[in-house]
C-alpha cells in the first residue's frame, strides 16, 4: 500500500546550491500538488501539476522554483540558488481526479535546511 | 484575500474530555472543509471532511459546518493521549482545484493522561 512517497527526506544545502525534491503519486494518481511549510506557518499551496503539464503555478514564487511532472517518472520540485528563507519542509500530495469526494493524500514531506 | 483562521493553542485537555477545535474561513464560497492532524515532523493526516451544513460523525470525532457563520469545528470525544498532535483547518474554494486548499497555521493540542 505504497502512499506518496518523497525523497530526499532530510536535504541540507549551502546558499547558492540547488535543492531538488522528488515526489512519486500514489499509484493510479495523476494529479500532484506541492505544498510548503515554513516554521510556525501553515502549509502554503504552491503548484499543481498532471503528467506533463502545469495546471495551477499560482503559489510558487517567481523565480527560482519550478516544478515538472514528466510522462516518465516522479515529480520534481526544483529551488535554484537557495536561500536561508527557503528552508522549510516541503509536501507533496496527490489525488486520483478533481471530482467532488476525491481526497488529496500528503507524502511525508521533504525537510530541506539551507546553512 | 482568503484566510482560514484558527485558535493557534496549545489546546490542554485531559484524557477522557472533549476537545474543541474551532476555524473560521473568509471567503463565502468555500466549498469544502477538511481536517486534518498532524504530528511533530510527519505529514498531515485526513480526519473529516464536511461539504454542507450541518454535523458529521466518525468515531470520536464530530465535524460541525455553518455556512451562514463561516465556521466550521472538531470536536474530539474521549481524548486520549495519542490524540496530542496539530490539528490543521483547510478549505477549499468553489471553482478552484481540488488539491488547491487554504490552511490555517494550527492548534496544537495536547492531551495529558
Amino acid at each position: 500500500n505504497a502512499g506518496v512517497m518523497q525523497n530526499p527526506r532530510h536535504l541540507v544545502r549551502r546558499r547558492g546550491q540547488e535543492a531538488r525534491l522528488r515526489c512519486s503519486p500514489m499509484k493510479g494518481h495523476s494529479h500532484v500538488y506541492w505544498y510548503r511549510q515554513l516554521p510556525e506557518e501553515g502549509l502554503k499551496f504552491m503548484v499543481y501539476l498532471q503528467k506533463e503539464n502545469i495546471i495551477d503555478e499560482s503559489g510558487m514564487p517567481k523565480e527560482r522554483f519550478s516544478a515538472e511532472f514528466p510522462k516518465e517518472g516522479p515529480s520534481i520540485l526544483r529551488i535554484q540558488q537557495v536561500v536561508r528563507g527557503d528552508s522549510a519542509a516541503y509536501f507533496c500530495a496527490s489525488s486520483l481526479s478533481q471530482g467532488n469526494g476525491n481526497t488529496i493524500y500528503f507524502g511525508e514531506g521533504s525537510w530541506l535546511t539551507v546553512v | 484575500q482568503k484566510e482560514v483562521e484558527q485558535n493557534s493553542g496549545p489546546l490542554s485537555v485531559p484524557e477522557g474530555a472533549i476537545a474543541s477545535l474551532n476555524c473560521t474561513y473568509s471567503d463565502r464560497g468555500s466549498q469544502s472543509f477538511f481536517w486534518y492532524r498532524q504530528y511533530s515532523g510527519k505529514s498531515p493526516e485526513l480526519i473529516m471532511s464536511i461539504y454542507s451544513n450541518g454535523d458529521k460523525e466518525d468515531g470520536r470525532f464530530t465535524a460541525q459546518l455553518n455556512k451562514a457563520s463561516q465556521y466550521v469545528s472538531l470536536l474530539i470525544r474521549d481524548s486520549q493521549p495519542s490524540d496530542s498532535a496539530t490539528y490543521l483547518c483547510a478549505v477549499n474554494i468553489r471553482g478552484s482545484t481540488l488539491g488547491r486548499l487554504y490552511f490555517g497555521r494550527g492548534t496544537q493540542l495536547t492531551v495529558w493522561p
